[in-house]
């Protein structure tokens, strides 16, 4: 089974609309991200969280919710979507590998998000 | 801010050497990662090094460098048809706290049969 699983993996929605999507992760860590990747743009954090009581903007947070409902678990909401929010967004959580850096990122398989 | 930058595209041929580059700005990154991007898939770890070495090596893949410069490369011997995918060099400046992951815009690796 896969250690970080993201629902729906693919959506098209209007302008308008409130979407979430949603993050879980069986790898046990306290951090988790959401990020969109955009062709040309590689990867740019949205949002990020160190646990459930610890939850701070990225680069590009405006439009943008999360809720971190408990350690395994990390929405992302768009209140009100826009054409330009169209994207591949990533949800990724981060731990140690043995021996190794901190901030390895593990990455869920991504949700395709198109707004018309 | 920091800054990564990667060629967009590459292509070579199956068996050949691929050698994908990437530069940095941030004199402080402490680790530097290259991460493989299947398609339909998320970006999966490949390998890291850290900043105070000058070369890593494990099977086909070859991490070189070069700190004076702020370039990180990524060779892969004997490149696979299934080493299609996009890569992408990323740097941090420290462990255990956050520190920020800063990614470069990735390199689609395309091998020709």
């Amino acid at each position: 089974d896969a250690d970080v699983t993201q629902t729906p993996r693919n959506r098209i929605t209007k302008t308008g609309k409130r979407i979430m999507l949603e993050c879980s992760q069986t790898k046990g860590h306290d951090r988790m991200y959401w990020y969109r990747q955009d062709p040309g743009l590689g990867l740019r954090l949205i949002y990020y969280s160190f646990d459930v009581k610890d939850i701070n903007k990225g680069e590009i947070s405006d439009g943008y919710s999360v809720s971190r409902q408990a350690q395994a678990k990390f929405s992302l909401s768009l209140e009100s979507a826009i054409p330009n929010q169209t994207a591949l967004y990533f949800c990724a959580t981060s731990g140690r590998l043995a021996g190794g850096p901190g901030n390895e990122q593990f990455f869920g398989p991504g949700t395709r998000l198109t707004v018309l | 801010g920091e800054d990564v930058e990667q060629s967009l595209f590459l292509s070579v041929r199956e068996g050949d050497s691929s050698v994908i580059n990437c530069t940095y700005t941030d004199s402080s990154s402490t680790y530097l990662y290259w991460y493989k991007q299947e398609p339909g898939a998320g970006l999966q770890l490949l390998t890291y090094i850290f900043s105070n070495m000058d070369m890593k090596q494990d099977q086909r893949l070859t991490v070189l460098l070069n700190k004076k410069d702020k370039h990180l490369s990524l060779r892969i011997a004997d490149t696979q048809t299934g080493d299609s995918a996009i890569y992408f060099c990323a740097e941090s400046n420290g462990s255990g706290g956050y520190q920020k992951v800063t990614f470069g815009t990735g390199t689609k690796l395309q091998v020709i049969p």
